[in-house]
């Protein structure tokens, strides 16, 4: 079946611009995951969802990011007033439910948007 | 202290040979241990996941666990040129949120030689 899909690829923009990232999760997952990486280092969480609500979130570095999952399937991540520091690459991954210590909590990624700000 | 340490390498194995990547963590609650694989440019793959003490196979690849020693590794049999690749460990434990977050290291680059 599908993966985890993610669009923009790439995203090229100015300082002081707003973002919109969006992820589509494989198909019945409930869960879903934001991650940040950049470059040389691993994932780092960002924002959890357990259908539509955002059960943890953490990980957000400060208000400029927010995100929603109005359905309880695709979600976006939204930046506003970006900037450089936040160039990276934004990794949207979904799990079937989460369950501690099991199978069903193994997070598949997907490809990842990378963010430039110029 | 970092939360999950690997060596960064890179590693080098010749071709045919067993790769051994390592990965200790700090919190000891930690639940579940899984491996990823990252090339360059893509995103990361799942390849392996443990959630108790011993060894699991799978293939050419078996992931052992220590939760005593907080220790989780990862081998690599019959080593193939494209197995070259990031390997980040990633540990999942219950976060005060009722959900299982996982930590990440910043891997390790494997390269294997022809």
């Amino acid at each position: 079946g599908a993966g985890v899909s993610q669009t923009p690829s790439n995203k090229v923009t100015e300082k002081g611009k707003y973002v919109e990232l969006r992820c589509d999760p494989i198909s019945g997952h409930t869960a879903l995951y934001w991650y940040r990486q950049s470059l040389g280092q691993g994932p780092e969480f960002l924002i959890y969802f357990q259908g539509t609500g955002a059960a943890d979130d953490s990980g957000l570095p400060n208000d400029r990011f927010f995100a929603v999952r109005p359905e309880g399937s695709v979600s976006t991540l939204k930046i506003q007033r970006t900037e450089r520091g936040d160039s990276a690459v934004y990794l949207c991954a979904s799990s079937p439910f989460p369950s501690a210590g099991g199978p069903y909590n193994e997070q598949f990624f997907g490809p990842g948007t990378r963010l430039t700000v110029l | 202290q970092k939360e999950v340490e690997q060596n960064s390498g890179p590693l080098s194995v010749p071709e045919g040979a067993i790769a051994s990547l390592n990965c200790t963590y700090s919190d000891r609650v930690s639940q579940s241990f899984f491996w990823y694989r990252q090339y360059s440019g893509k995103s990361p793959e799942l390849i392996m996941s443990i959630y108790s003490n011993g060894d699991k196979e799978d293939g050419r690849f078996t992931a052992q666990l220590n939760k005593a020693s907080q220790y989780v590794s990862l081998l690599i049999r019959d080593s193939q040129p494209s197995d070259s690749a990031t390997y980040l460990c990633a540990i999942g434990a219950i976060s005060n949120f009722g959900n299982e977050k996982l930590t990440f290291g910043t891997g390790t680059r494997l390269t294997i030689i022809p």
